[in-house]
């Protein structure tokens, strides 16, 4: 099987910046995703990382070290609306998606 | 454009009762999935299907069946259904032939089973 680790739950002030970290343990590799998740609804895409370094998507950045297994996710400038559960998968040498269990992250005025 | 369509949104089911939950996309993708969602487990793999008249079992496909008659639809039946299926079940779909393969969800069918 496949070990996805995060963060269970980060809290940050509006403005500021959150850092999710996301290590993984997979049978082969071929990308990582993030994607957002608000409560109750479904979840959805927000970065993809096949190679090492980063892509910068707006507000949200995304990291990849394969060597060492491992992912963050940036979260810049936050507002409230950012808060939701993020989570962290890891595409197999089987192509299945592998999550982790989600990091909820609480934005605070 | 409607993406992917599940229903029913929510369903109180008896256990033993046989129950289909429905899964339509519109993007002509070629890939579909499964999954169900627990609290502090994240989403698990129950089926897949990489084209349709192909179907796989996912991480913990048992209890469950699904078939995929053609493109746009994905049915997930429930033969009779247990407590231990209460959950959140998303169906996703993405373009396997596409660069990133991205899997895009459906709004989810939250399912009590007593």
């Amino acid at each position: 099987g496949q070990n996805i680790d995060q963060p269970t739950e980060m809290t940050a002030t509006e403005g500021a910046i959150v850092q999710i970290n996301c290590t993984y343990q997979t049978s082969g590799f071929n990308g990582l995703f993030w994607y957002q998740q608000h409560a109750g609804e479904a979840p959805t895409f927000l970065s993809y990382n096949v190679l090492d370094g980063l892509e910068e998507k707006g507000r949200f950045s995304s990291f990849l070290s394969r060597s060492k297994g491992y992912s963050y996710l940036l979260l810049k400038e936050l507002q409230m609306k950012d808060s939701a559960s993020y989570l962290c998968a890891v595409r197999d040498g089987d192509y299945k998606l592998s999550f982790g269990a989600g990091t909820t992250v609480t934005v605070r005025a | 454009i409607a993406g992917i369509t599940q229903a029913p949104t929510s369903q109180i089911l008896a256990a033993g009762r046989r129950m289909t939950l429905r899964c339509t996309q519109d993007m002509r993708h070629n890939a579909m999935y499964w999954y169900r969602q627990d609290l502090g487990l994240g989403l698990r793999l129950i089926h897949y299907s990489n084209t349709a008249g192909t179907t796989g079992k996912g991480e913990v496909p048992d209890g469950y069946s699904v078939s995929r008659a053609n493109t746009d639809d994905f049915p997930l039946t429930l033969a009779s259904a247990v407590p231990s299926q209460t959950s959140v079940y998303f169906c996703a779909s993405s373009d396997s032939t596409g660069a990133t393969d991205t899997q895009y969800f459906g709004p989810g069918t939250r399912l009590t089973v007593l």
